[in-house]
């Protein structure tokens, strides 16, 4: 069990934002969002993570709505090589992660 | 970020014998490392937790005597497969914690067992 509710796969055209929902709706106060992308035939890539707050760094921005219900990966300008599974995480310990099936991102061209 | 090596890449073996995987933190020190499995088209499952000094911690289903760990020091997990056989051919992943914030991965090791 998960506990994260992604879509199943989502296309972007190149250059263009890419938005990555995640539906955390039982999450608790403790626990963090946390967000991995796989590409093919690699270990997971960490992304970012947040409790309550947006983060934003090199890779992503990471919103996350007032209630914690839900958040939104955004990578703002998609390349190729952004096409990846994309695994959103709660936990309350970045030593306990449980990888659901994610979100099969394709980058179009 | 904080990096996280895997050795080897990809090896194939035959039927009966052992392979060995290492999993080394670059950077900083790690007491503890996680072995993941993942077969194809599924995703990442924790086999076991390595802790530095001591004995690894098992998932349940995970036979402790296939799949040997050691965790001799700060910065180096190994992880043995022993008797390889078939169906134990998957993409191994390690993995360790930073500043126990952040969980970096390796990037896997292949294994196929002929």
């Amino acid at each position: 069990d998960a506990k994260t509710t992604q879509p199943p796969s989502m296309d972007c055209a190149e250059g263009r934002a890419a938005n990555l929902p995640c539906n955390h709706s039982t999450i608790s106060g403790n626990e963090y969002v946390y967000w991995y992308r796989q590409i093919h035939s690699q270990g997971p890539q960490y992304i970012i993570h947040g409790l309550k707050n947006n983060e934003t760094n090199e890779m992503a921005s990471l919103i996350i709505t007032e209630d914690r219900k839900s958040s939104t990966l955004i990578l703002p300008h998609a390349t190729l090589r952004d096409t990846a599974v994309y695994y959103c995480i709660r936990s309350g310990s970045a030593r306990q992660l449980t990888f659901g099936s994610g979100t099969q991102l394709t980058v179009l061209p | 970020g904080a990096v996280v090596s895997q050795h080897p890449s990809w090896v194939i073996c035959k039927s009966g014998t052992s392979v060995k995987i290492e999993c080394r933190s670059l950077d900083f020190q790690a007491t503890t490392m996680f072995w993941y499995r993942q077969f194809p088209k599924q995703s990442l499952m924790l086999m076991a937790t390595s802790n530095e000094g001591s004995k690894a911690t098992y998932e349940q289903g995970v036979e402790k005597d296939k799949f040997l760990i050691n965790h001799a020091s700060l910065t180096l997990s190994t992880l043995t497969v022993t008797s390889a056989h078939p169906e134990d051919s998957s993409f191994y992943i390690c993995s360790a914690v930073f500043r126990e914030d952040i969980q970096y991965f390796g990037a896997g090791t292949r294994l196929s067992v002929l």
